[in-house]
């Protein structure tokens, strides 16, 4: 069955500089994959979407690189601020024929002002 | 335009009671997912409910149980609990299947 894994260990950086999470996933080919934010005790916010086509894809501060060959996709903040402090999470869509979809136990990022 | 909305909020049960969550899909959403997030875990896929069916379920015992109303709307029931049901209970709606829009949650814990 599919995997995906995310680096569990909290990510601290400096306000301005760029974070870079990763997400990692096995036995699947995703034509897309997701990246949310959650803050604690809330529901996920969807952030981006990238397909299997799109190296790249940017909104405001954020990219997401996906990288079909290494089965990884990238999620950057650059210029990161206080305010971006959350936990993040990739999330694969369902297989073909099926709805569920699996999501990774997320990142969280501390930006320090 | 209203997002999914999710009740209660909180919720403190004894183990072996019910629960009931509640979930109001996005306007214009017609396909509802539930989800069991514990603490430091992704959420969790518990089944999906489109055209008042169970589509998909996941891998969660028959306690675990569900409904979807004609206005799209689904519940989420919970029988005999167990202290390890104590988790954030997430509802997500969704059309076409591609992107899902969750709730705030529902926070449930078992004493």
């Amino acid at each position: 069955s599919q995997k995906i894994e995310q680096n569990s260990e909290a990510l601290n950086i400096q306000e301005g500089k760029t974070a870079t999470l990763t997400c990692n996933y096995t036995n699947y080919s995703p034509a897309y994959l997701q990246w949310y934010r959650q803050d604690p005790g809330r529901g996920p916010v969807f952030l981006l979407l990238i397909r299997e086509n799109e190296k790249e894809k940017r909104k405001e501060r954020l990219k997401v690189t996906f990288d079909t060959t290494l089965k990884q996709s990238l999620f950057h903040i650059t210029a990161s601020q206080p305010a971006d402090s959350a936990t993040y999470l990739c999330a694969l869509p369902p297989t073909s024929g099926t709805y569920k979809y699996i999501f990774g136990t997320g990142t969280r990022l501390k930006v320090l002002a | 335009d209203a997002g999914v909305t999710q009740s209660p909020t909180h919720l403190i049960k004894t183990r072996g009671q019910q629960v009931t969550l509640r979930c109001s899909p996005k306007s214009g959403h017609d396909t509802v997912s539930w989800y069991q997030q514990a603490l430091g875990q992704g959420p969790q896929f518990i089944f999906q409910y489109y055209e008042e069916e169970e589509r998909q379920r996941g891998n969660f015992p028959d306690r675990f149980s569900g409904h979807q109303f004609p206005n799209y709307s689904s519940e989420l029931n919970v029988n005999a609990l167990l202290l390890g049901d104590s988790a954030l209970y997430l509802c997500a709606s969704s059309m076409y299947q591609e992107t899902q829009y969750f709730g705030p949650g529902t926070r449930l814990l078992v004493l």
